[in-house]
């Protein structure tokens, strides 16, 4: 079955700065990859996802992630972090063959600091 | 369309007490699930439906019961609480979630569970 690895359970920004969030996955077929974002007492929300086509996946509120089949990465970036950013992130990873089948990452909870 | 909803919010139980949760979706989706998540961990799948009357199981479906009678309504049932499944729940939905689909899916709110 597919997994998921999220690199860093905390991680730390100043507004304005880079945010980079690590994910990489396993999976014995081509994945759909996703990003959910979870700000607190809510559910999870899509950010973007990876299915086929271009590898650079561009999605809400600034968010980019880029699927590198040779480094089974699905790195989520944004250029300029935003107070509002903070939040806990999830990467999530479908077999093709069973789409109802997604498997979670543990999530990395970012903090921005002013 | 108000999308996910799940009720309750918050629920206290004691161990071996029964309880369903509910989650219900006016998008119109085939496709719902529940998940649980702990602390600490990402979202395990319980169980899901592809339609009205049917189920299967998910990763970690011991101790839950599921139907689906309706397309909107997916209640999670709990026969005899443990401890271990404190937890909180989210149900989600899709349109479709058919092999190659690249549907998203939507969650609710989350129901926060304490088994004590």
């Amino acid at each position: 079955a597919q997994s998921v690895t999220q690199l860093g359970s905390h991680v730390s920004v100043s507004e304005g700065a880079l945010v980079l969030l690590r994910c990489n996955y396993s999976s014995s077929v081509p994945p759909y990859l996703f990003w959910y974002v979870q700000y607190p007492n809510q559910g999870l929300q899509l950010l973007l996802k990876y299915t086929t086509g271009a590898t650079l996946v561009k999605g809400i509120n600034g968010f980019e992630a880029e699927f590198k089949k040779s480094e089974t990465s699905f790195h989520l970036t944004k250029p300029s972090a935003h107070m509002s950013d903070a939040a806990e992130y999830f990467c999530a990873v479908s077999d093709r063959n069973n789409n109802n089948d997604m498997r979670f990452g543990a999530g990395t909870r970012l903090t921005v600091k002013p | 369309n108000a999308g996910v909803t799940q009720t309750p919010k918050f629920r206290i139980l004691k161990i071996g007490q029964s309880m369903t949760l509910q989650c219900a979706q006016d998008m119109n989706h085939n496709y719902m699930y529940w998940y649980r998540q702990d602390p600490g961990m990402g979202l395990k799948l319980i169980y899901y439906s592809v339609g009205a009357g049917i189920t299967d199981k998910g990763e970690v479906p011991n101790g839950y019961n599921v139907s689906r009678s309706t397309t909107e309504d997916f209640p999670l049932r709990l026969e005899l609480a443990a401890p271990s499944q404190t937890s909180v729940y989210f149900c989600a939905s899709s349109y479709s979630g058919r092999t190659g689909s690249t549907d998203t899916q939507y969650f609710g709110p989350g129901t926060r569970l304490t088994v004590l």
